[in-house]
């Protein structure tokens, strides 16, 4: 599976969109992006997951760039709640989820 | 949320001794999968089951071992701890392999 890489840690104010970068230049046609998040001491939370289009659910947007080698995810009106480490995940569909470092994005009133 | 527990949630033993995690779901669901979170290291695969007694190693499957005799449990053991196994264990389940995974509240164990 290909490698990510994204930024140690983020700020965003609350009420604004919060966007998370990631990097995943090495990526191949099968695999996906995932993303999860996990709330201090909780288990990780799945977001959303995107293989070549652009995906909306109720939690957040993926826009994927069209080469594919880079990803953000959208948090768009970010609350106190939304401060999380937020996990990047590229794979291919049976394959191990292999959680990275992640980054901690903190939501300041 | 989904509906999957994990027991004990929080235990302390000694080196040596044998320790059974459970992860109990009421999903249904075929993948179960069991992960550990250390500091620096984000979370890694030790063992999962796709389907009742089909297992395969994760990542980091040594000093571990599982069983799955019912659709809803998977077990996770540790014959003889040690102290390199105190971490956050947790559970995980998905529908297939594409899915995503729901994961379980965690179990913090400490080995002493």
């Amino acid at each position: 599976d290909a490698k990510t890489t994204q930024p140690t840690s983020m700020d965003c104010a609350e009420g604004r969109a919060a966007n998370l970068p990631c990097n995943h230049s090495t990526i191949s046609g099968n695999e996906y992006v995932y993303w999860y998040r996990q709330i201090h001491s909780q288990g990780p939370q799945y977001i959303i997951h995107g293989l070549k289009n652009n995906e909306t659910n109720e939690m957040a947007s993926l826009i994927i760039t069209e080469d594919r080698k880079s990803s953000t995810l959208i948090l768009p009106h970010a609350t106190l709640r939304d401060t999380a480490v937020y996990y990047c995940i590229v794979r291919v569909a049976g394959n191990d989820m292999r959680f990275g470092a992640g980054t901690r994005l903190t939501v300041k009133p | 949320d989904a509906g999957i527990t994990q027991s004990p949630r929080h235990k302390v033993t000694e080196t040596g001794t044998p320790v059974t995690l459970r992860c109990h779901q009421t999903e249904n669901h075929r993948y179960m999968y069991w992960y550990r979170q250390d500091p620096g290291h984000g979370l890694r695969l030790i063992h999962y089951s796709y389907g009742v007694k089909d297992t395969d190693k994760g990542e980091v499957s040594d000093g571990y071992s599982v069983s799955r005799s019912k659709t809803e449990d998977f077990l996770l053991t540790l014959e003889s701890a040690t102290s390199s196994q105190t971490s956050v264990y947790f559970c995980a389940i998905s529908g297939t392999t594409l899915d995503e995974q729901f994961f379980g509240p965690g179990t913090r164990l400490t080995v002493l």
